[in-house]
């Protein structure tokens, strides 16, 4: 079946300007994630979803950050003006349910801001 | 923050031996995983180790975790080129807090 989707793979912005990554998780998939992961480092954790409920966000760096996954299904990371440390890869992952279950990434979003 | 921390932090090898790479992380835990993620590529899950469980393993993976000595370590035996990759750990927290936390990865090259 299909994985873990995200779009789009590569955004270039400006900025200041506003950005919405999107992730479309495994159908069926309860739990959805996102990370952010600089070169060379391992994903840091962001927030986190149950269905349509954010359990955790306290990975969001500053209120510039938002998430939202509004029927429980696709979920969209939005970073409002955007700033160049803001640069980096953003991973989406799912997994069937919380707890000792494996997590499924997406291919990422490679963020420019210059 | 990184929670762990993987041990080499670069690790080349001849095709056909074994390959052994460490993870070391700080807080109490549920449960490790272990990822491998391709060049430019995404994560791929290679195995759970839960938190009572001392020893698993998964085809030529083995894994061991010492929750005393909070570390874990990951035996990849008879290497192929094919398993050039970063190697990362991963672990969760407290129970019902499933977020999580990555290390900063073992980058492993096959020698062919």
């Amino acid at each position: 079946g299909a994985g873990v989707s995200q779009s789009p793979r590569y955004k270039v912005t400006k900025r200041g300007q506003d950005v919405a990554l999107r992730c479309d998780p495994i159908s069926g998939h309860v739990s959805l994630y996102w990370y952010r992961q600089a070169l060379g480092q391992g994903p840091e954790f962001l927030t986190y979803f149950n269905y349509e409920a954010q359990q955790d966000k306290s990975g969001l760096p500053n209120d510039r950050f938002s998430a939202e996954r509004p029927e429980g299904s696709i979920s969209t990371l939005t970073i409002q003006r955007t700033e160049q440390r803001d640069s980096a890869m953003y991973r989406c992952a799912s997994s069937l349910w919380t707890g000792p279950y494996e997590q499924y990434f997406g291919p990422g979003t490679r963020l420019t801001v210059t | 923050s990184q929670q762990g921390e993987e041990d080499p932090q670069a690790l080349s090898i001849q095709e056909g031996e074994n390959a052994t790479m460490n993870c070391s992380y700080k807080t109490s835990i549920n449960n490790l995983q272990w990822y491998r993620q391709n060049s430019g590529r995404g994560l791929v899950h290679l195995i759970l180790i839960r938190s009572n469980e001392r020893e698993k393993h998964s085809g030529r993976l083995r894994v061991t975790l010492d929750t005393s000595k909070k570390s874990s370590s990951l035996l990849i035996t008879a290497s192929r080129a094919a398993d050039t990759a970063s190697y990362f750990c991963a672990t969760d927290g407290d129970f019902g807090n499933e977020k999580l936390t990555f290390g900063t990865g073992t980058r492993l090259t096959i020698i062919p």
